[in-house]
C-alpha cells in the first residue's frame, strides 16, 4: 500500500534559521509528489517533483526528490513567522498525504 | 475569485440527520476530488470524478455517503445519517488532467461538527 511519512511532526524555530523538512514514501508507481502549506484552512500548493523534475525553488523555498532513495526535503531558508504553517507532503494521482511537519517560527 | 469554492464552510449538525456540502472547481478543470481531514492528520482522499464519472471511491467511503456531480462541474457530497465520527473538515479539490502534472488546487474546505 502507497505511504508517505513526514519528520519530524514538529518544529520550533527563531526568525532566520533554515530549516529542512523530510518526506519518505512507498509507491507502487510513482507519478509525482507535492508539497503543501497549510495555515489554518485549506492547502496551498508549493510544489511538485516528477522524474522529469526532480529539484523546485521559489524564493527561501526549495525542495528536492531523490526517487532512488525515495525521499523528498523541502528546505526554507532565513524563516519568517509567516511560514508557520503545516507542511504537507504527498504523493500524486489522488493524493496521499504524510501526517504533515507543524512548523512554528518565533520571532 | 476563480479559486476552487465550498459551501457552506461551517454546518453543525444533530447525529443522525443528513448533510450535504457543494463545491464549485475551477472551470474547465476536469477532474474533482474529495477529501477529509481530522485534526492533525493530512487529508484522506474519498473519491473523485472525471467529468461526470466518478472514478474511484475510498474504502473509507460508507454507504451513507454518496458523491454527484451531474452535468461535470459542481459537485455534492451527502452524508446521511450522520455519526459523531464524521465530524472533520470536507475539502474538495479540482484539476486538469495532465498525466503526472496534474496538481490539485483546493477549496476553503467545509467544517463538520456533529452533536
Amino acid at each position: 500500500e502507497d505511504k508517505v511519512v513526514q519528520s519530524p511532526l514538529s518544529l520550533v524555530v527563531h526568525e532566520g534559521d533554515t530549516v529542512t523538512l523530510n518526506c519518505s514514501y512507498e509507491v507502487t508507481n510513482f507519478r509525482s509528489l507535492l508539497w503543501y502549506k497549510q495555515e489554518k484552512k485549506a492547502p496551498t500548493f508549493l510544489f511538485m517533483l516528477t522524474s522529469s523534475g526532480i529539484e523546485k525553488k521559489s524564493g527561501r523555498l526549495s525542495s528536492i526528490l531523490d526517487k532512488k532513495e525515495l525521499f523528498s526535503i523541502l528546505n526554507i531558508t532565513a524563516t519568517q513567522t509567516g511560514d508557520s504553517a503545516v507542511y504537507l507532503c504527498a504523493l500524486g494521482g489522488k493524493l496521499i498525504f504524510g501526517q504533515g511537519t507543524t512548523l512554528q517560527v518565533k520571532p | 475569485d476563480t479559486g476552487v469554492s465550498q459551501d457552506p464552510r461551517h454546518k453543525i449538525t444533530k447525529r443522525g440527520q443528513n448533510v450535504t456540502f457543494r463545491c464549485d472547481p475551477i472551470s474547465e478543470h476536469n477532474r474533482l476530488y474529495w477529501y477529509r481531514q481530522t485534526l492533525g492528520q493530512g487529508p484522506e482522499f474519498l473519491t473523485y470524478f472525471q467529468n461526470e464519472a466518478q472514478l474511484e471511491k475510498s474504502r473509507l467511503l460508507s454507504d451513507r455517503f454518496s458523491a454527484e456531480r451531474p452535468k461535470g462541474s459542481f459537485s455534492t457530497l451527502e452524508i446521511q445519517r450522520t455519526e459523531q465520527g464524521d465530524s472533520a473538515m470536507y475539502l474538495c479539490a479540482s484539476s486538469i488532467w495532465r498525466a503526472e502534472e496534474e496538481t490539485q488546487y483546493f477549496g476553503p474546505g467545509t467544517r463538520l461538527l456533529v452533536l
